[in-house]
């Protein structure tokens, strides 16, 4: 079946402009994770949620990050007046309720 | 808070060879999971195994084995005989009770030479 998909693949952007970045979860699965990786680290926890809200977002790293998940399945990562630092490889995962967590291939933003 | 170690950066080994990667971890929590993913060049991580920290039976799956001891924290991940198509990086990580986020190592880059 059908695995996690985000779009888009890669995204520049200049420093200051607005980027939205989208994960498609696997059919089903209730629960929606979004990560940050930067080169050479471990994917970084921003956001989970479960159904439609955010249980957890202990990890976004400042209000210029937010994500939404308006119908409990497509989720939204939107990360305002963009600057240099938040260039990534942002991670979407999903999983059932209480099991494994299924990553998707990523969004690689790159902000000028 | 809880961390988790990956103390080596980069192992290089040929083929056939048996390989171990280390993971050692940090939590209050005495209950809490314990994960094994793999990143291959394609960059999308795929999930090995999930440990219960009630569980500290060794596992074997295949060439892979894993090997759970709380007396030390560590969660250490062998690949035996191991083939060109396993180089990867591999990620360790921890999530603890109540909280679902994964918490992960910095990653072993594991090349494999023919």
């Amino acid at each position: 079946g059908a695995g996690v998909s985000q779009t888009p693949s890669n995204k520049v952007t200049e420093k200051g402009k607005y980027v939205e970045l989208r994960c498609d979860p696997i059919s089903g699965h209730t629960a929606l994770y979004w990560y940050r990786q930067s080169l050479g680290q471990g994917p970084e926890f921003l956001i989970y949620f479960q159904g439609t809200g955010a249980a957890d977002d202990s990890g976004l790293p400042n209000d210029r990050f937010f994500a939404v998940r308006p119908e409990g399945s497509v989720s939204t990562l939107k990360i305002q007046r963009t600057e240099r630092g938040d260039s990534a490889m942002y991670l979407c995962a999903s999983s059932p309720q209480g099991g494994e967590q299924f990553f998707g291939p990523g969004t690689r933003l790159t902000v000028l | 808070a809880q961390k988790v170690t990956q103390a080596q950066t980069e192992i290089s080994v040929v083929e056939k060879e048996d390989v171990t990667l280390d993971c050692v971890y940090e939590t209050r929590d005495t209950t809490y999971y314990l994960f094994w993913y793999k990143q291959p060049p394609s960059g999308e991580l795929v999930f090995l195994i999930r440990r219960n920290s009630f569980d500290e039976q060794n596992e074997i799956s295949g060439r892979y084995s894993w090997n759970f001891q709380k007396s030390t924290s560590s969660f250490n991940f062998t690949i035996t005989a191991s083939q060109v198509v396993d180089s990867a990086v591999y990620f360790c990580a921890l999530s603890e009770t109540g909280r679902r986020a994964l918490t992960f190592g910095s990653g072993t880059r594991l090349q494999v030479q023919p």
